[in-house]
């Protein structure tokens, strides 16, 4: 398997555009985790799916953010409009339940996204 | 408050001898599982070692291994033996709960990182 994919690895945009984050999770896997990583926070979870459906977004900084699952193989997150404190990296993970206890989560390599 | 502490935001070890990075937790939930991660300077993340609520046994993987302290509610990651390779970010994280299909439980928290750098 290829792993979590992320694309574009890098994004430069300028303040106000639309970004859009794209993530394949590993097939079979059905949990899908946005995380978005910065010096000052640190890792944070901003929204995690279970069956392409959202469990919990409380970690969405803003009504700029949001995220989809349209089906078990492709999720986004799209900012608009994009704002220079958005510049982050932001990763993408899955994971499945293994004899329904927890169990890691595999991460892609990441989109590195920087606001002008 | 914070569900994952690491209260070491660097520390240094010299090549071949062992070193232990620090995680408390805190949770209600009787059922969690701790985990460890790995994130060197190219970026991804990889994970190393697994802890579950109810392992009775600290978990190892070849020379990380976790010191587990239920009542205390650590979960420490002794790394023996480090290697120059070992210098990294180190993320200690948590999930609450068993992860049922269909269930709101699933989330995995991080903490914030420890920098280890091996020195040879």
């Amino acid at each position: 398997d290829a792993g979590v994919i992320q694309s574009p690895r890098h994004e430069v945009t300028e303040m106000g555009q639309e970004v859009t984050l794209r993530c394949k999770p590993i097939s079979g896997h059905d949990y899908l985790f946005w995380y978005r990583q910065t010096m000052m926070r640190g890792l944070e979870l901003l929204i995690y799916f279970n069956n392409n459906v959202p469990i919990d977004d409380s970690g969405m900084p803003e009504d700029r953010f949001s995220a989809k699952m349209p089906n078990a193989s492709f999720s986004t997150l799209k900012i608009q409009p994009s704002e220079p404190r958005d510049s982050a990296v932001y990763f993408c993970a899955s994971s499945f339940p293994r004899d329904r206890t927890n169990t890691e989560a595999f991460f892609g390599q990441g989109t590195r996204l920087t606001v002008v | 408050a914070q569900k994952i502490t690491q209260t070491q935001p660097g520390m240094f070890v010299q090549e071949k001898e062992a070193v232990t990075l620090d995680c408390t937790y805190d949770t209600s939930d009787p059922s969690y599982g701790l985990f460890w991660y790995k994130q060197p300077s190219s970026g991804e993340m990889i994970f190393l070692i697994y802890q579950g609520s109810y392992d009775q046994q600290n978990a190892t993987e070849g020379r990380y291994s976790l010191n587990f302290q239920k009542a205390r509610k650590s979960a420490n990651l002794v790394i023996s033996a480090s290697q120059l390779g070992d210098s990294a970010m180190y993320f200690c994280a948590m999930r609450e709960g068993p992860m049922n299909y269909g269930g709101s439980q699933g989330n995995l928290i991080f903490g914030k990182g420890t920098k280890l750098s091996v020195k040879p």
